[in-house]
């Protein structure tokens, strides 16, 4: 039920680009994506909803395929501040609000 | 921006002892939730909460879980007899006027730490 990410873990240069998928074994209602620092608590990114509505940062854009129950993360031109681990949040109930997280993608950009 | 609030931030208590946990949600926001971290690893749903009801709880959140909404502003989440394993990383969210399709904010935590 838990969905998967990958990669575990992704080491760029500043200005580089990277994407980190999340794939669902059910039906998802939406995809949410959250990035968490060292000790902080988990900062909303942005949300996919089915029908291809989005919702979040300015900086950074995401798919979500419906059919294929995936989601990805395009991070282009990555900066220092984007460093820490990337969670993505799979609604499957429709209803409650309930988020099942995956394991988490840890990103480190260097200078 | 408005924010969700947890206190206190860090907790330490003896095994089979109580504890409460308090959040104090995004004022206007109708649905809140707990989640749970431990060290290292993903962030785990506990329980929703809506209207004054549980709207869903994992398997995680046993007899020994319960969730409150004392006032109009407040949100706990009791533990009444910890276990060693409770250790963790306990955060607070909330979210606005509908369960889906709404972003979900979490507050900065607690960290429990059971002896």
């Amino acid at each position: 039920q838990q969905p998967v990410q990958s990669p575990q873990a992704v080491i760029l240069r500043e200005g580089e680009d990277a994407v980190i998928n999340c794939s669902s074994s059910k039906a998802l209602y939406s995809v949410h994506w959250y990035r968490q620092k060292h000790g902080e608590a988990p900062v909303f990114l942005m949300i996919l909803l089915k029908g291809g509505e989005q919702k979040g940062h300015e900086k950074i854009s995401a798919s979500f395929n419906e059919k294929k129950q995936q989601s990805s993360l395009y991070l282009t031109a990555s900066q220092l501040s984007y460093s820490g681990t990337y969670f993505c949040g799979t609604d499957v109930s429709g209803n409650t609000g309930k988020l099942i997280f995956g394991q988490g993608t840890t990103l480190q950009v260097k200078p | 921006e408005p924010e969700v609030t947890q206190t206190p931030s860090h907790q330490v208590t003896q095994m089979g002892q109580e504890v409460i946990l308090r959040c104090v949600p995004i004022s206007n926001h109708l649905y809140f939730y707990w989640y749970r971290q431990i060290l290292g690893q993903k962030v785990e749903f506990l329980v929703s909460f809506y209207n004054n009801e549980i709207s869903e709880k994992s398997e995680i959140f046993d007899d020994q879980f319960s969730v409150e909404r004392p006032d109009g502003s407040n949100f706990t989440l009791k533990i009444r007899s910890t276990k060693l394993e409770d250790s963790a990383m306990y955060f607070c969210a909330s979210s606005g006027d509908r369960a889906i399709n709404q972003p979900q904010h979490f507050g900065d935590g607690t960290r429990l730490s059971i002896l």
